[in-house]
């Protein structure tokens, strides 16, 4: 079946730590997205790719750091710099640039401070 | 700028009580209007998309309205298993889904 896999499901970071989340898709969309979610708020979006090689910051980039070498695979690093990691992180697709397109979710990273 | 309300945040009901979620925006140039609905723990599964005002779309007990300054979604009859968090998102412009904005969701829980 086709989707989006987000690993791990729970992580723990100590200070100072930089930690990685995993995000693949076999959906072949070209667009992947990194969100991120806090009790009570709407999702926010960190980065977006659209192909190959090319990312750009979202609304709340700071303290994170993305990569996006293969059309598959678009994991985000929370570097140390982000001084409120805690939060539940989702990571999405979609098939198609400038349009209506709608977004695919994978099952989302909890991630909490030591 | 653009925003998006949901009310209520949360909302309680008997299984077979009918009710309706509200999502009020305000964006300069709708390109469309999306609802998702959230499990516990897991990501957002796409719903409907409404483009245009006076625009309808039917799931099962779900129906989804537009308007130019909100959207409703109506649940006929809810079981149990509607129970969930329901997100409504607006794109505005002409840049994609970049431009996504979320509303804080609906939280639903229905009892049997």
């Amino acid at each position: 079946d086709g989707g989006i896999t987000q690993s791990p499901k729970y992580l723990f970071r100590k200070e100072g730590q930089n930690v990685t989340l995993s995000c693949e898709q076999n959906l072949n969309h070209d667009a992947m997205y990194w969100y991120r979610q806090d009790p009570g708020q709407g999702l926010r979006l960190i980065y977006y790719s659209q192909i190959v090689n090319d990312f750009q910051k979202g609304d709340i980039a700071e303290g994170y750091s993305v990569s996006r070498e293969k059309k598959e695979s678009f994991p985000l690093t929370v570097t140390s710099a982000q001084k409120n990691p805690t939060a539940f992180y989702l990571c999405a697709s979609s098939i198609a640039r400038g349009v209506n397109e709608k977004l695919f979710f994978g099952s989302g990273t909890q991630l909490s401070v030591l | 700028e653009d925003q998006v309300t949901q009310s209520p945040e949360a909302l309680r009901l008997q299984e077979g009580e009918s009710s309706s979620l509200n999502c009020s925006y305000t964006v300069s140039g709708l390109r469309g209007l999306f609802w998702y609905r959230q499990d516990p723990g897991k990501g957002p599964e796409f719903l409907f998309t409404l483009y245009s005002a006076g625009e309808e779309k039917e799931k099962e007990r779900l129906k989804a309205t537009l308007t130019k300054k909100e959207s409703f979604l109506h649940i006929t009859a809810p079981k149990p298993e509607d129970s969930a968090t329901y997100l409504c998102a607006v794109q505005a412009g002409i840049q994609g889904a970049q431009k996504l904005v979320f509303g804080q969701g609906t939280r639903l829980t229905i009892n049997p």
